[in-house]
């Protein structure tokens, strides 16, 4: 399958620290996308790469993607209490669907 | 969350029982999806819709039903055949631009077995 496997399963950091989550896949990608989760919620989007950018910024996030190795990293800035959530990468394969990991789960302590 | 509404948030299933989950998006959006998530895992693909009148069977479609009459609205029915119904289920909805193909979620149905 095309499911994202995300890295590490949990994360647990002091705030101001930075986060850094990791993403691997099978298969060729269109883009690759990053969501969050908070506790009992919908997934939120907060970031995508296409498959010919290697980084992109947005805010206190950085996402880098390394297509010869089918693998992003989702780095956090400066990391808040209230970026205490479960994190998704979502490969979007070229028929349009996206497939989901685990997640990571950050816990930020304040 | 968007446009897109759930609900009920909270869903009870006797056994035996089909219920409904409703899924509405106002987001003029042709895609639309339904997806399973167990306590401390990812998600995973129930049925798929692409445009009104047509849907696809994703990953763990047994036990499960869909329609698609509207392009607002894609229901999800859990049928007494699928026997482990406990789970947090999230609809979302999915626009065409090129190269975006970013997912919408809605807030999410937890469903429990009496």
């Amino acid at each position: 399958s095309q499911q994202g496997e995300e890295d590490p399963q949990a994360l647990s950091i002091q705030e101001g620290e930075n986060a850094t989550m990791n993403c691997s896949y099978k298969t060729s990608i269109n883009n690759l996308q990053w969501y969050r989760q908070n506790s009992g919620r919908g997934l939120v989007h907060l970031i995508l790469i296409r498959s010919n950018e290697r980084e992109k910024h947005s805010g206190r996030l950085r996402v880098t993607l390394d297509t010869s190795k089918k693998s992003s990293s989702l780095l956090i800035t400066a990391s808040r209490a209230a970026d205490t959530a479960s994190y998704f990468c979502g490969p979007l394969t070229s028929y349009g669907k996206l497939t989901f990991g685990q997640g990571t789960i950050l816990t930020v302590h304040p | 969350d968007g446009g897109i509404t759930q609900s009920p948030k909270y869903l009870f299933r006797k056994e035996g029982q089909n219920v409904t989950l409703s899924c509405e998006q106002n987001l003029n959006h042709d895609a639309m999806y339904w997806y399973r998530q167990d306590p401390g895992q990812g998600l995973r693909l129930i049925y798929y819709s692409q445009i009104v009148n047509d849907f696809q069977k994703g990953d763990i479609a047994e036990g499960y039903s869909v329609s698609r009459e509207k392009k607002e609205s894609f229901p999800l029915t859990v049928t007494s055949a699928q026997k482990n119904p406990t789970a947090f289920y999230l609809c979302a909805s999915q626009g065409a631009r090129p190269g975006k193909n970013i997912q919408y979620f809605g807030a999410g149905t937890r469903l429990s077995v009496l």
